[in-house]
């Protein structure tokens, strides 16, 4: 079946430290790729997404390419901020019959910048 | 604001009570999708509902039900709740013609089962 490993937490950074996330996946097929991030007390949000290899997917300052040689996606930010504490989720997406698409996530990682 | 809109957004009940979550959403979207958070354990598919009419069992199904009200509401019911069923729950949606596009997520039900 399809899974994703990310990388185990915490992590704890300074502010403007440069944050690597590890994502690696497993499927069968060409899957669509995402990162979310939940803020404490909410729900996920989408940070960004990439839907085939060596696209870059970017928002916020965050990137992540889809590297299908690696079958890697591993979330980057050369400087993070106190804002960008949460917990961050790896997931991928692929085609579960007709048309239907289901998500399978990752583990998260929690993210903690301190000042 | 358009969204996914989860109710309530937090429950204590006692073993052997039942409840049911209620999600709806504005979005026009054909899928939908009940996830359970636990620590350590990210995210697991409960059901989904690929479209109006249809339901399906994810990973973790066993003391729950659900029920595809129509395109806009899809609910979750616990029978007879248990302790193991405390964790947030969070209602998804997306666009089956969009399935590279992700799912927009409601804010969550924070259970508690004493």
């Amino acid at each position: 079946g399809n899974s994703v490993t990310q990388m185990e937490g915490p992590v704890t950074l300074s502010e403007e430290a440069f944050l690597t996330i590890n994502c690696t996946y497993t499927a069968t097929g060409y899957p669509s790729l995402f990162w979310y991030v939940q803020y404490p007390g909410e729900g996920l949000q989408l940070l960004l997404k990439a839907t085939k290899a060596d696209d870059k997917g970017s928002n916020k300052g965050f990137e992540a390419t889809y590297r299908k040689e690696t079958t890697s996606f591993h979330l980057e930010k050369g400087s993070v901020q106190v804002s960008d504490s949460a917990v961050y989720f790896c997931a991928l997406s692929m085609n579960s019959g007709g048309s239907n698409y289901k998500l399978t996530f990752g583990k998260g990682t929690l993210l903690t910048v301190n000042p | 604001n358009a969204g996914v809109t989860q109710t309530p957004k937090f429950q204590v009940l006692k073993t052997g009570q039942s409840m049911t979550l209620q999600c709806a959403q504005d979005m026009n979207h054909n899928s939908m999708y009940w996830y359970r958070q636990d620590p350590g354990m990210g995210l697991r598919l409960i059901y989904y509902s690929a479209s109006e009419g249809t339901t399906d069992k994810g990973e973790v199904p066993n003391g729950y039900n659900v029920s595809r009200l129509n395109k806009r509401e899809f609910s979750l019911r616990l029978e007879s709740a248990a302790p193991s069923q405390t964790s947030v729950y969070f209602c998804a949606s997306s666009d089956r013609s969009q399935g590279t596009y992700g799912y927009t997520f409601g804010s969550g039900t924070r259970l508690t089962v004493v």
